[in-house]
């Protein structure tokens, strides 16, 4: 089965750089995405087609992607981003994936 | 203005089947690709099931055989019917639309005796 790997959690201060991996196999060839979700409430996708940024989401998230790994950077983190976030993306037999998720603290 | 409503859940007992609804509105469900995505208390998100626009169909391993995905285009509304429930399958279920621009806020599917 095909797996995407996120490190449990992330903690970083107000105003610092977070950086959140996600690592797999199919990542090589198909696009990923990024979700956040806060407690009690529906994801909200923050980045899609690896980079791409939907309209409202803040400049401070970026998305990248390198070989097997898939980065969402918060540059300048805030209070408010503290979430849990998951990566996503499908195998070649047309099935998503979720990564397992990350939880971001910022204080 | 993009709107998705789950409805449907509820409790029910192991083996026993529930039919899940969402209804959209400010988009037209048979022209984009719709998924299903649940997930247990304190868990994370489980990829369950996608329809795409031609009508092609896709499940989760834990869930194939046993849910099947649908839509009626005549109520623009996604459905997920579900049977030989487990108590697994306990989670919210969302649906969402393409590559997840849109959610519903879920509806609640427990099982148990």
């Amino acid at each position: 089965s095909y797996e995407l790997t996120q490190p449990s959690s992330v903690s970083v201060s107000p105003g610092q750089t977070a950086r959140i991996t996600c690592s797999g196999e199919l990542l090589a060839k198909n696009f990923a995405r990024w979700f956040q979700q806060k407690a009690g409430q529906a994801p909200i996708l923050v980045i899609f087609e690896d980079t791409e940024r939907p309209s409202g989401i803040p400049e401070r998230f970026s998305g990248s992607k390198s070989g097997t790994t898939f980065t969402l950077t918060i540059s300048g983190a805030q209070v408010e981003d503290e979430a849990d976030y998951y990566c996503h993306s499908e195998a070649d037999n047309n099935l998503g994936v979720f990564g397992g998720g990350t939880r971001l603290t910022v204080l | 203005e993009v709107h998705l409503v789950e409805s449907g859940g509820g409790l029910v007992q192991p083996g026993g089947s529930l039919r899940l609804s969402c209804a959209a509105s400010g988009f037209i469900v048979s022209a984009n690709y719709m998924s299903w995505v649940r997930q247990a208390p304190g868990k994370g998100l489980e990829w369950v099931s996608v329809m795409y626009r031609g009508g092609s169909t896709y499940y989760a391993d834990s869930v194939k055989g046993r849910f099947t995905i649908s839509r009626d285009n005549s109520k623009n509304t996604l459905y997920l019917q579900m049977n030989s429930l487990r108590a697994e399958d306990t989670a919210v279920y969302y649906c969402a639309r393409d590559t997840g621009a849109n959610w519903g806020q879920g509806t609640l599917v427990t099982v148990s005796s």
